[in-house]
């Protein structure tokens, strides 16, 4: 089973941007797809963007279309979410989480969770 | 507003079976598999359920799924406390090409 390890708990003034990272290990990289998923407090999840890195071009809600970018280092095998303009909305555990890649049919691996909160 | 629906909140107590809805639609459930998750407090969600009923390694057979057209269900039989959870429901949406997730149901074992 794939490993993923964030980075650590980020704070951030409004207005600002905010970059995680999630590093793969013990299973296919190339192949995988990788989501970002978040948590608002006591709320449910929300999938953000997916990369399968063989195939490059990620995919985005439509919600977060212009404010977000997700790439992955294949050298690394470590993928990164950035996230722009930050609002106070955007406070949440961010979860890196990896499934089959093409045709994957579950996301069967999730990171440990990276809290972003956003304050002035 | 989640794109799959849940309800909110469920219980039971030691012993019983518990039943938790998730509706979709046909761009999503009813066209794709349908997965569960188990997200004890403070933590990640850990795979339950996938491809509608199968259980991955280690989960106990207590656990089960299925589908029905647009709509899934989870079933927990034999209630116990340590299945106080949080549970989602998720599935790939061919509309929105990306996953799509319930809003969670909060199962309380009384």
């Amino acid at each position: 089973q794939v490993q993923l390890v964030q980075s650590g708990a980020e704070v951030k003034k409004p207005g600002s941007s905010v970059k995680v990272s999630c590093k793969a290990s013990g299973g296919p990289f190339r192949s995988s797809g990788f989501s970002w998923v978040r948590q608002a407090p006591g709320q449910g999840l929300e999938w953000i963007g997916r990369i399968i890195p063989i195939l490059g071009g990620p995919n985005y809600a439509q919600k977060f279309h212009g404010r977000v970018t997700v790439n992955a280092v294949k050298s690394t095998t470590t993928v990164y979410m950035e996230l722009t303009s930050l609002k106070s909305e955007d406070t949440a555990v961010y979860f890196c989480a990896r499934d089959g890649g093409v045709g994957g049919a579950a996301i069967d691996s999730w990171g440990q969770g990276t809290l972003v909160t956003v304050a002035s | 507003q989640s794109v799959l629906t849940q309800p909110p909140s469920t219980s039971g107590t030691p012993g019983q079976t518990v039943t938790i809805s998730c509706s979709g639609s046909g761009s999503n459930i009813g066209s794709n598999t349908v997965n569960w998750y188990q997200q004890l407090p403070g933590t990640a969600p850990k795979l339950l359920i996938y491809t509608n009923y199968q259980r991955p390694s280690g989960v106990p057979d207590r656990f089960s799924g299925s589908k029905s057209g647009t709509s899934a269900s989870l079933a927990i039989s034999g209630l116990q406390s340590e299945d106080e959870a949080d549970y989602h429901c998720a599935a790939w949406d061919d509309s929105l090409f990306g996953w799509v997730f319930g809003g969670g149901t909060k199962l309380t074992v009384l």
